[in-house]
């Protein structure tokens, strides 16, 4: 079984520019989350989608970013205009189940830096 | 709210030695533990969890962890390292909706021959 891909891995863009990360989940994972990690924090929560539903998208950080999953496959997250403070890498990771009943299956990440 | 708090950003040991990661929890209910894993260019792989079943959780790579609801903790232990278990690793607890994992800030696991 194919496990969590995130495309790309790195990306490196200028200030104001836009940026579209990319996840495709495990096959037959509804569950599909995304969390970044800002150098020197801990992993934060962005948002839950629940087949191509937003479940919950407390941890977004502002209107700059947009997450889509269309069809319920999979998920698109855009930067746009990108700002410094937005470098991180950005991890995604599907589940069958919720969150404490299921594991959460991580992909490698895509690293942003934001010049 | 739940969180979740991780004594040490890093820790050293030699080969062989027994492996202690610390992690202490707050949570209004029962709460949902996880360890995870990320090794060098990788992402995040699970160790083991905790759902209410028996306190002492046995994961992958013969680590395992016990839950001690009356300290609150849940501690990541090895009876001896090896040199491939160098990493970066997370605990991180369900939040009361289940759809999140709250984590810790992690802590880098050294080990020296």
């Amino acid at each position: 079984e194919a496990g969590v891909t995130q495309f790309p891995s790195h990306s490196v863009i200028e200030k104001g520019q836009t940026v579209t990360l990319r996840c495709d989940p495990i096959s037959g994972h509804d569950n599909l989350y995304w969390y970044r990690r800002v150098m020197g924090k801990e992993i934060k929560f962005l948002l839950h989608f629940v087949k191509e539903s937003k479940q919950d998208e407390s941890g977004m950080p502002n209107n700059r970013f947009l997450a889509e999953r269309t069809g319920g496959t999979y998920s698109t997250l855009k930067v746009q205009p990108a700002e410094l403070e937005d470098s991180g890498v950005y991890f995604c990771a599907s589940s069958r189940d919720r969150a404490h009943t299921d594991t959460q299956y991580f992909g490698p990440g895509t690293r942003l830096t934001v010049l | 709210a739940q969180s979740v708090t991780q004594l040490g950003s890093h820790v050293s040991v030699s080969e062989g030695a027994l492996v202690l990661l610390r992690c202490n929890y707050s949570s209004s209910v029962p709460p949902y533990l996880f360890w995870y894993v990320q090794y060098p260019n990788q992402g995040l792989q699970l160790l083991l969890k905790y759902t209410s079943a028996a306190t002492l959780v046995k994961g992958i790579n013969g680590f395992e962890a016990e839950f001690k609801k009356s300290e609150t903790s849940f501690h990541l232990t090895k009876p001896s390292a090896h040199m491939s278990d160098a990493a970066e690793y997370f605990c991180a607890v369900a939040n009361q909706a289940g759809t999140a994992l709250i984590f810790g800030k992690g802590t880098t696991l050294s080990v020296s021959s």
